[in-house]
C-alpha cells in the first residue's frame, strides 16, 4: 500500500525566512495530495492541495509543488509569521475509483520565531 | 464558513464499555470518513462511508467498530468493546467530491 514520508519532523525559522518541507510517497496511482496544519487542540485544516496533472499551485503565501517522476511533493511558505507555527500534514491518495483514504506523513512541527 | 463538529471532545470509558462518537458533518458533503491519531503517531485512515454504506475501511476497523448515519446530519462512529489501545484522537472527516476531506476538532478517548 501507499507511504508516504515527511522530512523535517521539526523546523524552526526566523520570521519572515521561508520554510520548506518535503514528502515522498510510494504508489504512483496516487494523483491528489493535500496538506493539512494542525493547531494546537484543534484538527487538521486543509490549507492547499495539488493533483497531479499540474506541477505547482500557489495561495498567496504558500505553494506546493509535485515531482510525478520522482514522487515527491513540497510545500513552501514564504514570508513565515508567527501564525504559521503549527504542526503541518502531508497526505496523499489514489485517483478517482481507486481508494478514498488520505495516507498521511507523520508531521513536521513549524516553529516560526518572532 | 461551515465546519465539521464533533462531540464529546473528551470520552473518559472503561475497558470493555462501549463508547459513541459524534459527528455533523457539512450540510452538503456526501462522503464521510473516520480516522484515528494515537499519540505521536501518524493520522490512520478507519472508514469513509457515502451513499448510506461503508465504501471502504482499514484494518483497524474491525468487528468492534461500525459507523452510522442514523439521519440527516449526524455521522457516528461506534465501538462496542474499547480496548487501551483504542485511545486516540479520532477525527471526522467529511467532503464534497470525494478528494477534499475536511476534518473536525476531534474527540480524545481515553480507555482506563
Amino acid at each position: 500500500g501507499e507511504n508516504v514520508e515527511q522530512h523535517p519532523s521539526t523546523l524552526s525559522v526566523q520570521e519572515g525566512d521561508s520554510a520548506v518541507i518535503k514528502c515522498t510517497y510510494s504508489d504512483s496511482a496516487s494523483n491528489y495530495f493535500p496538506w493539512y496544519k494542525q493547531e494546537l487542540g484543534k484538527g487538521p485544516q486543509l490549507i492547499i492541495d495539488i493533483r497531479s496533472n499540474v506541477g505547482e499551485k500557489k495561495d498567496q503565501r504558500i505553494a506546493v509543488t509535485l515531482n510525478k517522476t520522482a514522487k515527491h511533493f513540497s510545500l513552501h511558505i514564504t514570508e513565515t509569521q508567527p501564525e504559521d507555527s503549527a504542526v503541518y500534514f502531508c497526505a496523499a491518495r489514489r485517483g478517482q475509483g481507486g481508494s478514498e483514504k488520505l495516507v498521511f506523513g507523520k508531521g513536521t512541527k513549524l516553529t516560526v520565531n518572532p | 464558513e461551515p465546519e465539521v463538529t464533533q462531540t464529546p471532545s473528551h470520552q473518559v470509558t472503561q475497558m470493555g464499555q462501549e463508547v459513541i462518537l459524534r459527528c455533523v458533518p457539512i450540510s452538503n458533503h456526501l462522503y464521510f470518513y473516520w480516522y484515528r491519531q494515537i499519540l505521536g503517531q501518524k493520522v490512520e485512515f478507519l472508514v469513509s462511508f457515502y451513499n448510506n454504506e461503508i465504501s471502504e475501511k482499514s484494518e483497524i476497523f474491525d468487528d468492534q467498530f461500525s459507523v452510522e448515519r442514523p439521519d440527516g446530519s449526524n455521522f457516528t462512529l461506534k465501538i462496542r468493546s474499547t480496548k487501551l489501545e483504542d485511545s486516540a484522537m479520532y477525527f471526522c472527516a467529511s467532503g464534497r467530491s470525494g478528494y477534499e476531506q475536511y476534518f473536525g476538532p476531534g474527540t480524545r478517548l481515553t480507555v482506563t
